[in-house]
């Protein structure tokens, strides 16, 4: 069964500070990372896609992958409260067949 | 709106009841997807389809469980004899695959399903 295993939290940040969110992956022939970003009761909505090993960024948001570790991150730099949300990480599996979704890690930013 | 849109938003039925929903994803998209998420938990796949192929259902998903693509465009998802453990919310999401990267998928809003 392949999978995705993300800590569930909460994860408490101040405000202003990085927010550092961690997945890890099974399959290694996975080739397509994505972060998706879920408020309660809503839908999820892109944040990151990423496909090669390496950081990622814009704006905020930092996305890193490495694949031979099979671990791929999300940082949130300058953290604020609207950030306060449960984060997706998500994996393709079998290559181009679908993702499967972890099961999110609660963010909690301080004010 | 060129999002992906769900219909409807919230459904409340009684146990044994059967259910459809439906799903008009972005109209340029070749690839939909449906996924059901539970409290706590991420969306767990469903079945998707490319065009009006179906190319892959879930194991998890009981022979209660069908769903349509009949011209490639927008999707139904029906449940038969609904059951209290059916109470989810369904999302849909679509995106254009071209290759073999995975492409990013883009979610409808969902539709919350309470069977009573």
């Amino acid at each position: 069964q392949k999978e995705v295993e993300q800590n569930s939290g909460p994860l408490s940040v101040p405000e202003g500070a990085i927010a550092s969110l961690n997945c890890t992956y099974s399959d290694r022939g996975s080739q397509s990372f994505f972060w998706y970003r879920q408020y309660s009761g809503k839908s999820p909505e892109l944040i990151m896609s990423i496909y090669s090993n390496g950081d990622k960024e814009d704006g905020r948001f930092t996305a890193q992958l490495n694949k031979a570790s099979q671990y791929v991150s999300l940082l949130i730099r300058d953290s604020q409260p609207s950030d306060s949300a449960t984060y997706l990480c998500a994996v393709n599996v079998n290559r181009d067949d679908k993702i499967i979704f972890g099961k999110g890690t609660r963010l909690h930013i301080l004010p | 709106d060129t999002g992906v849109s769900q219909d409807p938003r919230h459904k409340i039925t009684k146990r044994g009841q059967n259910v459809t929903f439906r799903c008009d994803p972005i109209s340029e998209h070749n690839r939909l997807y449906w996924y059901r998420q539970t409290l706590g938990q991420g969306p767990e796949f469903l079945t998707y389809f490319q065009n009006e192929a179906q190319l892959e259902k879930s194991r998890l998903l009981s022979d209660r469980f069908s769903a349509e693509r009949p011209k490639g465009s927008f999707s139904t998802l029906e449940i038969q004899r609904t059951e209290q453990g059916d109470s989810a919310m369904y999302l849909c999401a679509s995106s254009l695959t071209i290759q073999a990267l995975q492409e990013t998928q883009y979610f409808g809003p969902g539709t919350r399903l309470l069977v009573l």
